[in-house]
């Protein structure tokens, strides 16, 4: 089973509007927890970074918050814009693994209509 | 991206070759990791090197090998191809800081195909 679930798996937004995504997790120790964007064919992007004492992250239109006690994470975008239409993926890292081994979600693919 | 940087961008074999794919880090960053990506799926970790040996490795067979070189560049070999190898190969480039874990950096892909 994996150990990061992301919902919903799909989402359809108009521009201009908000949208959340969510990312529940059962990785422990817990290290800390990014949000990525990746489009179509190319490789994955960072969008936020938290630790365990942070429980909000922004970066422009995007942001994250962090509950490590429900295990759960969000990604808030603002205001849609066209251009963030691709698949935004959860990466949890486990501490004991202290070398980079991540678990990544399979990801919600985000398609923005004019 | 972020200085990371793979070659080629697109590949396409046939079932039973052997593939080579390769990865140079971003500047100072002395550990590689390879995912394999399927369409619509998240990265799978395949294995990651550091000073030029294989540290941890995923639920990868035997057919899925690799190299780091002393430049901390690596490469990704995948022999007798199976068409369940078609995807995109991620390089990740990996950097520890105190007190915050890794951070790491992917690159562009290679896509690969085998018909």
């Amino acid at each position: 089973k994996n150990q990061v679930e992301q919902s919903p798996q799909s989402l359809i937004i108009l521009e201009g509007k908000n949208c959340t995504l969510q990312c529940n997790y059962t990785v422990s120790p817990f290290s800390n927890l990014r949000w990525y964007k990746q489009d179509t064919g190319r490789g994955p992007v960072s969008l936020t970074i938290m630790t365990f004492s942070e429980n909000t992250k922004s970066n422009g239109r995007y942001t994250a918050t962090l509950d490590a006690d429900t295990k759960q994470s969000s990604l808030h975008i603002t205001a849609s814009q066209l251009s963030d239409s691709a698949s935004y993926i959860c990466v949890v890292s486990n501490r004991a693994d202290s070398w980079g081994k991540l678990q990544f979600g399979a990801g919600t693919q985000v398609v923005v209509t004019p | 991206d972020a200085g990371v940087t793979q070659s080629p961008t697109h590949l396409i074999k046939t079932r039973g070759q052997q593939v080579t794919l390769r990865c140079s880090p971003k500047s100072g960053h002395d550990t590689v990791s390879w995912y394999q990506q399927a369409l619509g799926q998240g990265p799978q970790f395949i294995f990651q090197y550091y000073e030029e040996e294989e540290r941890q490795r995923g639920n990868f067979p035997d057919r899925f090998s690799g190299h780091q070189f002393p430049n901390y560049s690596s490469e990704l070999n995948v022999n007798a191809l199976l068409l369940g190898d078609s995807a995109l190969y991620l390089c990740a480039s990996i950097a520890y800081v105190r007190d915050r874990g890794e951070t790491q950096y992917f690159g562009p892909g290679t896509r690969l195909l085998v018909l």
